[in-house]
């Protein structure tokens, strides 16, 4: 089976940058999302890239693409306590319909 | 608008009982899927549902697991007999389609929590 990648845990200080990194199987794949899961609740999606794309800015998200490296990231600017919560990448392959594969998450940790 | 809707929150069973799973996915999204979260893991996609029709169940271990969308609207996820294994989240989500070429966002419920005693 196919593997996306995540780095299992990552603390910050609040106010601080985070960078949380993805690598994914398959270059083929169209788009890559960032979802995030708080405890109990179900994913939300954050940001998502096209895979033509090598970067994408949404307010205090950044994502960067390096599809030669396969490598993803999500950088959250100003982090604050409130983005404590586990962060999943996901690549989607258009020749599975719109099947996701989602890697294991990282759970960031916020200190004040 | 109101997100997906999952039913129980919560579910204790034994091992070899049945067990089953409601969805009621977002009015009007014709692609529904269920996806098995396995604590410490990331969601795996069991069956995706094309209105009532059957788009990829390939990673749905259909010995003992089920799944229905008959009217193309609400689904049910069954497991007969339950496995220890079986300890899970289990999510649904829904997306208003899976066109190939649309960023397409899924929209999840907030899971059902299975715990197989």
């Amino acid at each position: 089976g196919e593997d996306v990648e995540q780095s299992l845990f990552l603390s910050v200080r609040e106010g601080d940058s985070s960078v949380i990194n993805c690598t994914y199987t398959d270059s083929s794949s169209t788009y890559l999302y960032w979802y995030k899961q708080e405890p109990g609740a179900g994913l939300q999606l954050l940001t998502y890239i096209f895979s033509n794309m090598d970067m994408k800015q949404d307010q205090r998200l950044t994502v960067l693409l390096n599809k030669k490296d396969k490598h993803l990231s999500l950088r959250i600017a100003d982090t604050q306590t409130g983005d404590s919560a586990i962060y999943f990448c996901a690549e989607r392959w258009d020749s599975a319909g719109n099947m996701l594969t989602f890697g294991g998450g990282t759970r960031l940790m916020v200190k004040p | 608008e109101a997100g997906v809707a999952q039913s129980p929150r919560y579910k204790i069973i034994e091992k070899r009982q049945s067990v089953a799973f409601w969805c009621n996915p977002i009015s009007g999204h014709a692609t529904l899927y269920w996806y098995q979260q396995i604590l410490g893991q990331g969601p795996k996609l069991l069956i995706q549902f094309q209105n009532n029709g059957v788009v990829d169940d390939s990673q749905l271990p259909k010995d003992r697991f089920s799944a229905e969308r008959l009217k193309g609207v609400d689904s049910t996820l069954k497991i007969q007999p339950a496995k220890l294994e079986d300890s899970a989240v289990y999510l649904c989500a829904s997306s208003s389609t899976s066109r190939s070429g649309s960023y397409n966002e899924q929209f999840f419920g907030p899971g059902t929590r299975l715990t197989v005693l």
